[in-house]
């Protein structure tokens, strides 16, 4: 079966760094994406990690250990706009992705 | 234009209403997707359609039924549906096959259609 879990949760300061972690169990595994998504609004793609390593796009940058089933998610000089649900998805078969519960990030002034 | 659109943005059906749902891409993508996503909840893969054939079923139940007349477009058709069944259901599309392998690309979402069923 798969399973992947993150923080229901976070709340961070304007300005401030936050991390958010991912971790999978997951049968067969060729990437994992993370989309952020704000309130009734669709999921817009952030990043996809395969190989192990950080992947640094912007204020946005990515982790991945392919050995631990870990990810994390590491969001810079954070944005009231940066306030959103931030999901984790692992592709483990193609064309389909299997998606964590998401973590809802709140920043506060 | 990296837009995928879905019509209509809002639908109310009854239970014994047949309605069809609308996703249209012009990137020249050849995979699309339908998930539907409950308040609060992550997307749930339903169907992916690559290169206009099914290739995903995620064991919907057939008063979901979907359809790619074109590499362009995508519709859900839904009949005899039940108030569970209210959600969001988003489109998405990403670019398909490469080398005879589904690639794992980013997909792009479509606004969604916010479903409620009396």
């Amino acid at each position: 079966g798969q399973n992947i879990d993150q923080p229901t949760e976070m709340t961070a300061t304007e300005g401030a760094i936050v991390q958010i972690n991912c971790t999978y169990q997951t049968s067969g595994f060729n990437g994992l994406f993370w989309y952020q998504q704000h309130a009734g609004e669709a999921p817009t793609f952030l990043s996809y990690n395969v190989l192990d390593g950080l992947e640094e796009k912007g204020r946005f940058s990515s982790f991945l250990s392919r050995s631990k089933g870990y990810s994390y998610l590491l969001l810079k000089e954070l944005q009231m706009k940066d306030s959103a649900s931030y999901l984790c998805a692992v592709d483990t078969n193609a064309g389909k992705s299997t998606f964590g519960d998401g973590t809802t990030l709140t920043v506060k002034p | 234009d990296t837009e995928v659109t879905q019509t209509p943005k809002h639908l109310v059906m009854g239970m014994t209403n047949k309605k069809s749902l609308k996703c249209e891409q012009h990137m020249g993508h050849r995979a699309m997707y339908w998930y539907k996503q409950k308040a609060k909840k992550p997307p749930e893969l339903m169907f992916v359609y690559s290169y206009e054939k099914l290739s995903i079923n995620e064991s919907v139940p057939s008063r979901f039924s979907p359809e790619c007349p074109n590499s362009s477009l995508l519709n859900l058709h839904l009949h005899a549906l039940q108030p569970e069944d209210s959600a969001l259901y988003l489109c998405a599309s990403s670019r398909g096959l490469a080398g005879g392998q589904l690639t794992r690309d980013t997909q792009y979402f479509g606004p969604g259609t916010r479903l409620t069923v009396l």
